[in-house]
Order: C-alpha cells, then structure tokens, then sequence
C-alpha cells in the first residue's frame, strides 16, 4: 500500500491547456505540501494544507491553484500551462516536525 | 530566515570509499535536521534525522550528528557502495506547520 500517491506520474501536455495532479495519503497525516523540483534537483515548496485549512502559499503564479477536500487528498490545479512549469511535482505529508516528510514518486510535467 | 547550504558535487567515489557530505544551517531556536535521498526517478526518503544537540541521526550505514556550536549535519558513511549513487538533500524543520528547508542537493556517483 503506496503511503503517498500521485497521479500521474507523466503529464506532456501543450502551453495553454488546463491540467490537474492528485495526492492521496493513506498514513493519517494532517499537514500535505506541493513542492516543485527544477532541472537542477533544487526544490521549492510551493503550497501547504493542515487538515484542509491553506497554512503555506508561497509566491507562486494565480495559475496554480490547490485544493484539500479532505486532509487525506491535495490536488493541484494549473491553469494556461507555460514552458516554464515544466517540472517534477512532488507531493508530500507529514505529522510533526520531528518525524520528516514522507513523499510521493513524482509527476514529471512536461509542456511542449 | 532559514538556510541550508551544502555542496553542490557531483561527488564521485571508489566503491568502499569514505564519504562525507558537509551541511551547515542558519536557523532560529531549535530546528530539527534531516537528510533525504532521491535515487534515479523517485520521490526523496528520510535517510537519517535529529532533532536536538549532539543528537546522531544513522540508517543503512550512514550518520550524521547535530552540532549547534558549529551549525552543521554533516553526513558520513564509511564505504559506500553503487548502490548508494543517488542525490543527498539536507534539511532544517524550524517553524511552526513543519515548513522544511531543502539544501540545493549533493549528486553522489560512486563508481566500482
């Protein structure tokens, strides 16, 4: 039983179009995070939930938008796909500072 | 705010050799420290953790302890094998909602 799940794992899709990736997890956290992993491997959180309340949203273009509709699930929404969010998107979740984050496997965005 | 640096690499070793990988932190009150490890095509896991002084984090072989005099978590391992081939992130959880700050990631080839 995959702990943290995203879906899909590869997205290719042209500039301009709408698309959406999912995240489920399964292991009772309250708090999910959307991070963005460039080229380099460096990453950036983008977004942040605890128990389905917005707690982190960092400068990040109005064309991304996240949704918790519960504390297990945070999907994130883009709008009018550039070049430039070309990325892998990682999701993420955790219980207490403590203990870490526990990740996803990643979806690989591709806008061509 | 908060900081991680630590070696861009690539690092490239002999199999069996002695790795170190330095990290260094700038932080407010007591942050807890994290190394993760993203092999080829995956999601980052916890390789190791501390949270408070003189604290030492250790998983598959490697170590790392939580020096607050000097500021840093360096990560060691005393023969690495391929295997062990992978990206190497260390990390700082200081504020509240377990925002984690990533260091850039240290690129580990070990050739046999």
């Amino acid at each position: 039983d995959t702990a943290v799940s995203q879906t899909p794992k590869y997205l290719v899709t042209q500039m301009g179009n709408d698309k959406s990736i999912k995240c489920e997890q399964n292991l009772g956290h309250d708090t999910m995070y959307w991070y963005k992993q460039d080229s380099k491997k460096f990453l950036k959180i983008m977004f942040s939930y605890n128990n389905k309340e917005l707690i982190i949203n960092e400068t990040v273009p109005n064309r991304f938008s996240p949704k918790s509709p519960d504390k297990a699930h945070l999907n994130l929404h883009i709008n009018s796909l550039e070049l430039g969010d070309s990325a892998v998107y990682f999701c993420a979740s955790s219980q207490d500072r403590a203990y870490g984050y526990t990740f996803g496997s990643g979806t690989r965005l591709t806008v061509v | 705010g908060n900081s991680v640096t630590q070696m861009e690499g690539p690092v490239t070793l002999s199999e069996e050799a002695f790795l170190t990988i330095n990290c260094t932190y700038t932080a407010t009150g007591y942050p807890s420290l994290f190394w993760y490890v993203q092999y080829p095509g995956e999601g980052l896991q916890l390789l190791l953790k501390a949270t408070k002084a003189d604290d030492k984090g250790s998983n598959k072989g490697f170590e790392a302890t939580y020096r607050k005099e000097t500021t840093s978590f360096h990560l060691e391992k005393g023969s690495v094998q391929v295997s062990d081939s992978a990206v190497y992130f260390c990390a700082l959880n200081s504020g509240g909602y377990q925002k984690v700050t990533f260091g850039i990631g240290t690129k580990l080839q070990v050739i046999p």
